[in-house]
């Protein structure tokens, strides 16, 4: 009964693979939220969807792609891994509308590029 | 410009002792809220304790309390009675209803001693 899940939890990738994180909620939220923390811990967002449309994209290269089958799912395919994009990877979820609700944040997805 | 600032790296507290944890913050938004998280060395995200900008009491949750003060924009963490198990990096993170996403700061690690 995960709330937010994401796979795979690990991922150990040489530069210039193409790899994708997935991620899905089962809790009947609208909005989704890929953030990214680097290796000083700092978290920062990268993407939202709100039934499956994108409304937040920050400053991130265009070979990080998300994409939103339905609102209970939101992968993140990232193109031609280099170096620098070794982090771990977080899902999120909330509601859209409700400021005072806090956002449920999956595992996390240990990425390592070599 | 950084919204979310916690000055403290590092902390040391001895058990059954209070920490307070700082946390400033930079808003036009009259409408935002402020969370804090906690993320043991396991790696994942736990949702602490929530305030509104229009909360006129200080929220609580048990042995948390948030020591907001809204005129000097500060949202401090104050945990009571600390056990071991308190020792991880806290995140203090803010939510303007104008923009859904949450900024986070550069965290603040709480070593709990015996």
């Amino acid at each position: 009964d995960t709330a937010v899940s994401q796979t795979p939890k690990y991922l150990v990738t040489q530069m210039g693979n193409d790899k994708s994180i997935k991620c899905e909620q089962n809790l009947g939220h609208d909005t989704m939220y890929w953030y990214k923390q680097d290796s000083k811990k700092f978290l920062k967002i990268m993407f939202s969807y709100n039934n499956k449309e994108l409304i937040i994209n920050e400053t991130v290269p265009n070979r990080f792609s998300p994409k939103s089958p339905d609102k209970a799912h939101l992968n993140l395919h990232i193109n031609s891994l280099e170096l620098g994009d070794s982090a771990v990877y977080f899902c999120a979820s909330s509601p859209r509308d409700r400021l005072n609700y806090e956002q449920y944040f999956g595992p996390g997805t240990r990425l390592t590029v070599t | 410009a950084q919204k979310i600032t916690q000055t403290q790296p590092g902390m040391f507290v001895q058990e059954k002792e209070a920490v307070t944890l700082d946390c400033t913050y930079d808003t036009s938004d009259p409408s935002y809220g402020l969370f804090w998280y906690k993320q043991p060395s396991s790696g994942e995200m736990i949702f602490l304790i929530y305030q509104g900008s229009y909360d006129q009491q200080n929220a609580t949750e048990g042995r948390y309390s948030l020591n907001f003060q809204k005129a000097r924009k500060s949202a401090n963490l104050v945990i009571s009675a600390s056990q071991l198990g308190d020792s991880a990096m806290y995140f203090c993170a803010m939510r303007e209803k104008s923009d859904y996403k949450l900024s986070f700061g550069a965290g603040t690690t709480v070593t709990v001693r015996a």
